[in-house]
């Protein structure tokens, strides 16, 4: 069974770009969770996704942003990128929101 | 609300020594408590979970936790470290079933294990 896949591995952008992360779930997952990984600020909740809607979001501005299609993939689009953007993104997924989440390799975000 | 503290941000252990990480929770509803490791550049791989059943969890690998709610803990321990679980090692709690399933991350633990 294929975990779940995130792409690109690295993305390099300038300050105020934006940027588009894709995350593929596990098939049969229907929920996709994204988290923040900055050094020295531990990981972080950003996004929830189940069956296409978003479910919750963390403390994190709104040109951070998302979507979840109909196959269950799911993008994360970080619009004016900041210095304090860079990061690692992970993407998880679950069965269902009850289940244990299982997590991709991550992309690494870096804003110049 | 919940939250995780890591005490610590580094252990250092000898080849074939106990391991134990520390992980205290605080939450305003039945948690479900997990550990995951990272490896460098990787992402994160789920160690085991506790979600309500028995008290002393067994995961992958040798590792095992016990939920001590009167502590609120959830303590990691291995009775033999490796040089290969050299890693960081992040706590998590989210509630029991219900309508938020975000995990919420302490601020994790760099394992060394020395020869």
């Amino acid at each position: 069974e294929a975990g779940v896949t995130q792409s690109p591995t690295h993305l390099i952008k300038t300050r105020g770009q934006q940027a588009t992360l894709r995350c593929s779930p596990i098939s049969g997952h229907t929920s996709v969770y994204w988290y923040q990984q900055a050094l020295g600020l531990g990981l972080q909740f950003l996004l929830w996704y189940d069956e296409g809607e978003e479910r919750n979001r963390g403390n994190f501005p709104p040109r951070f942003s998302g979507r979840q299609f109909p196959n269950y993939s799911s993008e994360l689009n970080v619009n004016a990128l900041e210095l304090e953007d860079s990061a690692l993104y992970l993407c998880a997924s679950s069965r269902d929101s009850d289940n244990e989440q299982f997590f991709g390799p991550g992309t690494r975000l870096t804003v110049l | 609300a919940q939250s995780v503290t890591q005490l610590g941000s580094h252990v250092s252990v000898s080849e074939g020594a106990l391991v134990l990480l520390r992980c205290n929770y605080s939450s305003s509803v039945p948690p479900y408590l997990f550990w995951y490791v990272q490896y460098p550049n990787q992402g994160l791989q789920l160690l085991l979970k506790y979600t309500s059943a028995a008290t002393l969890v067994k995961g992958i690998n040798d590792f095992e936790a016990e939920f001590k709610k009167s502590e609120t803990s959830f303590h990691l321990t291995k009775p033999s470290a490796h040089m290969s679980d050299a890693a960081e090692y992040f706590c998590a709690v989210r509630p029991a079933p219900g309508a938020n399933s975000k995990l919420t991350f302490g601020k994790g633990i760099t394992l060394s294990v020395r020869p």
